[in-house]
C-alpha cells in the first residue's frame, strides 16, 4: 500500500526567512507527487507537481520542492517565506503504474511569524 | 470560468436522514473523486470515477454511496448518516487519463450529523 508522511504537524519560520515542509512517501513503482496548499474555509490548491526529469520541481508563489529518490522525500520550499504564505500544506502521492488512487498526508500547518 | 462545485457548503442534518452532497464541475475532467479531511487524519478518499459509469472504492467508502451518470456531476450520498460521517468533504475533479494531472477541488461542504 502506498503511503505518505508529513512528520510536522506545524512549521513555524520568520517572514523572510527560508522554510522547508517535509515530506516522504512509500509507493510501489514510480511516484508522481503533489503538494497542494488549503487556506482557511477553501479547498485545496494545487502548487506543484513531480512526474518525471529533474529533481527540483519549480511551482506557484515562489514554491518548489526537491525530489529524492534513495531518501523517498519531496520536501517543499521556498527561499524567502510570506505572511501570507500561512496555510496548510498537503503532499500526495500516486503510483504512476497505473493504480487510481491518491493518497495525501496529514497536512502541515505553516505559519509565518512577521 | 473553471471550478467545481459543491453543495451545499454547509449541512447539519439528524442520524438516519438520507442526504446527497452534490459536485459539479465544467472542465470536461474524466475523473473526478470524493474525500473527507478530519483532524490528524488529512484527506481520505472515499469513492473515485475513472468516467460515466465507472466508479470505484477508495480508502473509506464504508457508508457512502456514489454515482457518475453525466461527466460532469459527481453526487455523494448518505443513505443512513451516522454521527461519525461529521466532517469536511471535499470534491476533486482532473483530467485523469494520464493520471499525472493535478486535481482541481471543491470549497467544501461541512456536515455535522447529530
Amino acid at each position: 500500500a502506498q503511503s505518505v508522511a508529513q512528520p510536522e504537524d506545524q512549521v513555524n519560520v520568520a517572514e523572510g526567512n527560508p522554510l522547508t515542509v517535509k515530506c516522504t512517501y512509500s509507493v510501489s513503482g514510480n511516484p508522481y507527487l503533489f503538494w497542494y496548499v488549503q487556506y482557511p474555509n477553501r479547498g485545496l490548491q494545487f502548487l506543484l507537481k513531480y512526474i518525471t526529469g529533474d529533481n527540483l520541481v519549480k511551482g506557484s508563489y515562489g514554491f518548489e520542492a526537491e525530489f529524492n529518490k534513495s531518501q523517498t522525500s519531496f520536501h517543499l520550499k521556498k527561499p524567502s517565506a510570506l505572511v501570507s504564505d500561512s496555510a496548510l500544506y498537503f503532499c500526495a502521492v500516486l503510483n504512476s503504474g497505473g493504480y487510481q488512487k491518491v493518497t495525501f498526508g496529514t497536512g502541515t500547518k505553516l505559519q509565518v511569524i512577521p | 470560468e473553471a471550478q467545481v462545485t459543491q453543495n451545499p457548503r454547509y449541512l447539519i442534518t439528524v442520524t438516519g436522514k438520507k442526504l446527497t452532497v452534490t459536485c459539479s464541475q465544467n472542465m470536461n475532467h474524466e475523473y473526478m473523486s470524493w474525500y473527507r479531511q478530519d483532524p490528524g487524519l488529512g484527506l481520505r478518499q472515499i469513492y473515485y470515477s475513472m468516467n460515466v459509469e465507472v466508479t470505484d472504492k477508495g480508502d473509506v467508502p464504508e457508508g457512502y454511496k456514489v454515482s457518475r451518470k453525466e461527466k460532469r456531476n459527481f453526487p455523494l450520498i448518505l443513505e443512513s448518516p451516522s454521527p461519525n460521517q461529521t466532517s469536511l468533504y471535499f470534491c476533486a475533479s482532473s483530467l485523469g487519463r494520464s493520471l499525472n494531472t493535478e486535481a482541481f477541488f471543491g470549497q467544501g461542504t461541512r456536515l455535522t450529523v447529530v
